[in-house]
């Protein structure tokens, strides 16, 4: 079956511009997750969809951060005016619910890197 | 402050034998701790988790422990293939919460 699938796989871009990734989760899971993974560091929880509604965005690093999941189920992550520090991999994951031990399921990420 | 601690950034070990990643973390309110493996060019895979009330939980060749009173969780794995050479990340979730934090990750490399 289909597992998460993020476009572009690469991103390449002038700092100052404006950027959009892609989350196609895997059909039927509520939950929906962004994580960002600088060079050498673990992922880190950028924000948190249950169905439509943000649940918890408290990892955006600013304001130039911006994420939708309009009807539930694919999701774009927007960062307006890139800076060369936003160049890391931007990994979706989902699940079924939101539980602690539903299983995330990652997609391949998207790599950001901002020039 | 890394809430999530992966203190060896890589091991290498020869295959057959066994391969042990610690991790430790610093939040009492996690309770629920996972590994998850990664492959180059791809997403964090799960491999096994365990729940703040067990100790150990054992999945084939993966038994992760966990020391509550110390903070503390290892993943064992025996016999190590070549096919488990990967970097592991050590992630942690609290009750009322959805979102991993995740350790820097161990690099784990495992010669024929």
């Amino acid at each position: 079956g289909a597992g998460v699938s993020q476009t572009p796989s690469n991103k390449v871009t002038e700092k100052g511009k404006y950027v959009e990734l892609r989350c196609d989760p895997i059909s039927g899971h509520t939950a929906l997750y962004w994580y960002r993974q600088s060079l050498g560091q673990g992922p880190e929880f950028l924000i948190y969809f249950q169905g439509t509604g943000a649940a918890d965005d408290s990892g955006l690093p600013n304001d130039r951060f911006f994420a939708v999941r309009p009807e539930g189920s694919v999701s774009t992550l927007k960062i307006q005016r890139t800076e060369r520090g936003d160049s890391a991999v931007y990994l979706c994951a989902s699940s079924v619910w939101g539980l602690a031990s539903n299983e995330q399921f990652f997609g391949p990420g998207t790599r950001l890197t901002v020039l | 402050d890394q809430q999530v601690k992966q203190n060896s950034p890589s091991l290498s070990v020869q295959e057959g034998r066994i391969s042990i990643l610690n991790c430790d973390y610093t939040n009492s309110m996690f309770d629920y701790f996972l590994w998850y493996k990664k492959y180059p060019a791809e997403g964090p895979t799960f491999l096994i988790s365990i729940s703040s009330i067990k100790d150990k939980n054992e999945d084939g060749r993966f038994t992760v422990f966990l020391n509550k009173s110390a903070k503390h969780l290892s993943l064992h794995i025996v016999p190590s293939q070549p096919g488990d050479s990967a970097v592991y990340f050590c992630a942690a979730i609290g009750a009322a919460g959805n979102k991993l934090t995740f350790g820097g990750g161990t690099r784990v490399l495992v010669k024929p």
